[in-house]
């Protein structure tokens, strides 16, 4: 097991274009998260999975954002007519065990995104 | 709303001192889960201790140890005996009951040899 694994680690791209970032959490982990981290910022949550199923979106999820986990797997976070305010590191994480909030989440390490 | 402050944008200690790190949060929910994670430069977070706000005891990881004031609202890190490797962006960070984290801005630590 390597842990959360994410592609591409860097991304540069220009305004206007759409990108598509890929996460693979660690094997077996049922919930997967995406958040948002600009320069000199904690990471801010965007959405997560149980499984396949998309259970909450953060209002920072505009829709030029959308998240899937088609088979409980891998995520792919794809964004839409980029703007240079989307540049940021974008993480995932991956969390096993009962619900409730008290489980680690496991950290991959990042997709940076820079809109030019 | 549920906020989570922390006040110290960096800090530095002498290695092989010891030093506490701050955070205060605001929250009308009861039960909540409380972490500390740590991000090296150019490498991904990892949990450093986690505190579950029912419990009264402090949480201890070897040389890493937290202050919980559930009053006062208050979650401090304290690290014993620091080590060069300790050099790293550290986040308090929440989870209010569900299943998203709400981090601070973070504490970048740097420990000088």
């Amino acid at each position: 097991d390597t842990g959360v694994s994410q592609n591409p680690r860097h991304k540069i791209t220009k305004r206007g274009q759409n990108v598509t970032f890929r996460c693979d959490p660690i094997s077996e982990h049922n919930r997967l998260y995406w958040y948002r981290q600009t320069l000199g910022q904690g990471p801010e949550f965007l959405t997560y999975f149980q499984n396949e199923a998309q259970l909450e979106k953060s209002r920072l999820l505009s829709d030029r954002f959308s998240a899937e986990r088609p088979k409980g797997s891998f995520s792919t976070l794809e964004i839409q007519r980029t703007e240079q305010g989307d540049s940021a590191m974008y993480l995932c994480a991956s969390s096993s065990g009962t619900s409730g909030g008290r489980n680690e989440q496991f950290f991959g390490p990042g997709t940076r995104l820079t809109v030019l | 709303a549920q906020t989570v402050t922390q006040s110290q944008p960096e800090m530095s200690v002498q290695e092989a001192e010891t030093v506490t790190l701050s955070c205060t949060y605001d929250t009308s929910e009861s039960n909540y889960y409380l972490f500390w994670y740590k991000q090296p430069p150019s490498r991904q977070m990892i949990l450093v201790i986690r505190q579950e706000a029912y419990k009264q005891q402090n949480a201890t990881e070897n040389r890493f140890s937290v202050n919980f004031q559930k009053a006062a609202k208050s979650f401090s890190l304290k690290i014993s005996d620091s080590q060069l490797g300790d050099t790293a962006m550290y986040f308090c960070a929440f989870n209010f009951g569900n299943e998203k984290l709400t981090f601070g801005t973070g504490t970048r630590l740097t420990i000088i040899p």
